[in-house]
């Protein structure tokens, strides 16, 4: 059981758009900032967005990132076939004294 | 190019021990703090351990202290996960981690594929 809280799956069409929620507490995601990973099957997870709401260079606009007090969110935009995955929210966490991961968003695209 | 290369995985018994290494190599190891982060059959991503650059700070998921090991060898550009007292639970996919912390920013940038670690009898 982790200690943030994601929705166990999501979907959306091609070209929808979906959002994704973390929710945790005052010593994770309202302390630090929140990383978002894409794992896509047959492939190692790799970075989506960092501090909140920063995209690393390769990573295209439609996917953003938000954060409002002890919640975070991912957006995708105009949903692709290539996005099927799961994805997972991680801030550091205080109190744990070590990173945490939400226990992941499987998302469909139908 | 950034690669990691985990190996060391494999069967082991209930109460037995296991070392996995990672090979680190296009970037200066030195540099980095470094992450082991364990995927179970079916489950999602968890995080074992972390180390600093030069070894001085180390931090594990509560339900490794005591068991599991990590190390460093700057030197041969090399992370260690020791691990005893292996338990059914400790069964998944390790990934070598390499960990972006500088100024206020802090993230997982480079992911091996992962070695697989199984406790059965």
């Amino acid at each position: 059981q982790s200690v943030l809280t994601q929705p166990p799956s999501a979907s959306g069409t091609p070209g929808q758009r979906v959002t994704i929620s973390c929710s945790g507490s005052r010593s994770n995601i309202g302390s630090n900032s929140v990383n978002w990973y894409q794992h896509l099957p047959g492939s190692a997870p790799k970075l989506l967005i960092f501090d909140d709401d920063q995209r690393p260079s390769g990573v295209p606009e439609r996917f953003s990132g938000s954060k409002s007090g002890t919640s975070a969110s991912l957006a995708i935009s105009g949903l692709q076939s290539e996005d099927e995955g799961t994805y997972y929210c991680a801030p550091w966490d205080d109190s744990l004294n070590g990173w945490v991961f939400g226990g992941g968003t499987k998302l469909a695209v139908l | 190019e950034v690669q990691l290369v985990e190996s060391g995985g494999g069967l082991v018994q209930p109460g037995g021990s296991l070392r996995l290494s990672c090979a680190a190599s296009g970037f200066t190891f030195s540099n980095f703090w470094m992450t082991w982060v364990r995927q179970a059959p079916g489950k999602g991503l968890e995080w074992v351990a972390n180390i600093k650059k030069d070894g001085s700070e180390i931090h594990y998921v509560d339900s490794v202290k005591g068991r599991f090991t990590i190390s460093r060898d700057n030197a041969k550009n090399s992370l260690f996960l020791q691990m005893s007292s292996l338990r059914a639970e400790d069964t998944a996919v390790y990934h070598c981690v390499r960990e972006w912390d500088f100024g206020y920013e802090s993230y997982f940038d480079y992911w091996g594929q992962g070695t697989l670690v199984a406790v059965s009898s």
